[in-house]
């Protein structure tokens, strides 16, 4: 039974650009988050995606937009790039959302913003 | 709002030595409260889990109980190994959206 995968596992983007990150939920899963992870800290929550649509969001800006696809994969959509978004990006599945599911992590994707 | 404070790193500890890492909390409702674990480079595991006050979340030797009285949910462990050494997280998740809210970490040494 495989995990929550993450591509690409490393990139490095220029200021200024857009970068995707995609997402596959484990399997049975269907409630898929993202955090942004910055060096040393732990991880912010950036915004929550279940039956395809955005159900929760953190404090991010709008440059930072998902998309959730009919087999639970979700995408995360960064735009104008700046250094401060240089971070490992974390996606967590879960079983609906509900109170006390317990969310599995991927790798992560490393994203360097030069 | 919700928030997590855990002890700052990094703790260093010699091996079989007892371990202890501090985690409070501040809620709405009533939370379930983790603990996840990090190994250099890689992403985060599930280390144990509490859902309810009183519950004692426990794996690999590691515990943690669900302090309602105190808002905290501390992780001992009474013998550490050099392959315990990781980033540690305490946090707690969301009533309703199961949005998690994480500590800062707290990096563990252990010395052989």
């Amino acid at each position: 039974d495989a995990g929550v995968t993450q591509s690409p596992t490393h990139l490095i983007k220029t200021r200024g650009q857009q970068v995707t990150l995609r997402c596959s939920p484990k399997s049975g899963h269907d409630t898929v988050s993202w955090y942004q992870q910055a060096l040393g800290q732990g991880p912010q929550f950036i915004f929550q995606y279940y039956e395809e649509e955005e159900r929760q969001r953190g404090n991010f800006p709008d440059r930072f937009s998902g998309h959730q696809f009919p087999n639970y994969s979700s995408e995360l959509n960064v735009n104008a790039l700046l250094l401060g978004d240089s971070a490992l990006y974390l996606c967590a599945s879960s079983e609906t959302g509900l109170s006390g599911n317990t969310i599995y992590f991927g790798e992560g994707s490393w994203l360097t913003v030069v | 709002g919700n928030s997590v404070t855990q002890m700052e790193g990094p703790v260093t500890l010699s091996e079989e030595a007892f371990l202890t890492i501090n985690c409070t909390y501040t809620a709405t409702g009533y939370p379930s409260l983790f603990w996840y674990v990090q190994y250099p480079g890689e992403g985060l595991q599930l280390l144990l889990k509490a859902t309810k006050a009183d519950d004692k979340g426990s794996n690999k030797g590691f515990e943690a109980t669900y302090r309602k009285e105190t808002t905290s949910f501390h992780l001992e462990k009474g013998s550490v190994q050099v392959s315990d050494s990781a980033v540690y997280f305490c946090a707690l998740s969301d009533p309703n959206f199961n949005k998690f809210y994480f500590g800062s970490g707290t990096k563990l040494n252990v010395k052989p």
